[in-house]
């Protein structure tokens, strides 16, 4: 079965400073994909960024970009000029397409992020 | 457009009693997945539909719960009789056909008493 670990339960970092969030997982699969979630205390789950496990090139959205390490089988997240409002926890998911094309997601237990003014 | 919507936002109900959440995808989704979070267990996979057709409930606890997807436009999650070890916060979620990403809903927490 695959497994996604994150090692850092907990992580703070300063206003404008960079912060790098680990993940690892674990798949025979050689078709996959990778995301970063964002929980805010609102609750909501919101897509941070996506990593197709076929492209060698590593995925980035404006602040946010990840390291992409396969043979290792590591995803990391940067966060890069850190704001108050990245504060929330960060899960790390895996997803392989099944034959009918949904993509079943197995998360992370997450890690949380506070950004100290 | 409408993102995942889920009702009710909260709800507490006593031990023993039946419990329904609903869940409307966004329109033109094809899949739809319901998911329990705790924090003892994290964020789990209940059951997923494609073209409203289940596909996968190895992740419902137990027979007390069950879901259902009539059409295309609405989804229940049903617990009939409820416990306590039931509270948490249930989120659904649609997506296109893969590789297209999946939209969560703002969640339901169940607290049963």
């Amino acid at each position: 079965a695959q497994t996604v670990t994150q090692s850092q339960p907990e992580m703070s970092v300063q206003e404008a400073e960079t912060v790098t969030l680990s993940c690892t997982y674990d798949t025979s699969e050689n078709n996959y994909y990778l995301f970063w979630y964002k929980q805010p205390p609102s609750r909501q789950m919101i897509l941070v960024i996506r990593q197709e496990a076929y492209k060698q090139q590593n995925a980035t959205e404006n602040r946010f970009s990840v390291n992409f390490q396969k043979a290792a089988k590591s995803f990391s997240l940067k966060i890069s000029d850190s704001q108050l409002g990245d504060t929330a926890m960060y899960f790390c998911a895996y997803s392989t397409p099944d034959q009918g094309g949904s993509e079943k997601l197995v998360f992370g237990k997450g890690t949380k992020l506070t950004v100290n003014p | 457009d409408a993102g995942v919507i889920q009702s009710p936002r909260h709800e507490v109900t006593e031990m023993g009693q039946e419990v329904t959440l609903r869940c409307k995808p966004i329109s033109g989704h094809n899949s739809l997945f319901w998911y329990r979070q705790t924090m003892m267990r994290g964020l789990e996979l209940l059951i997923y539909f494609n073209n409203n057709v289940p596909i996968d409930d190895s992740g419902m606890p137990e027979d007390r719960f069950s879901a259902k997807m009539p059409n295309a436009s609405f989804s229940t999650l049903k617990i009939q009789p409820s416990e306590p070890r039931d509270s948490a916060v249930y989120f659904c979620a649609s997506s296109l056909t893969a590789p297209q990403p999946q939209h969560f809903g703002d969640g339901t927490r169940l607290s049963i008493l």
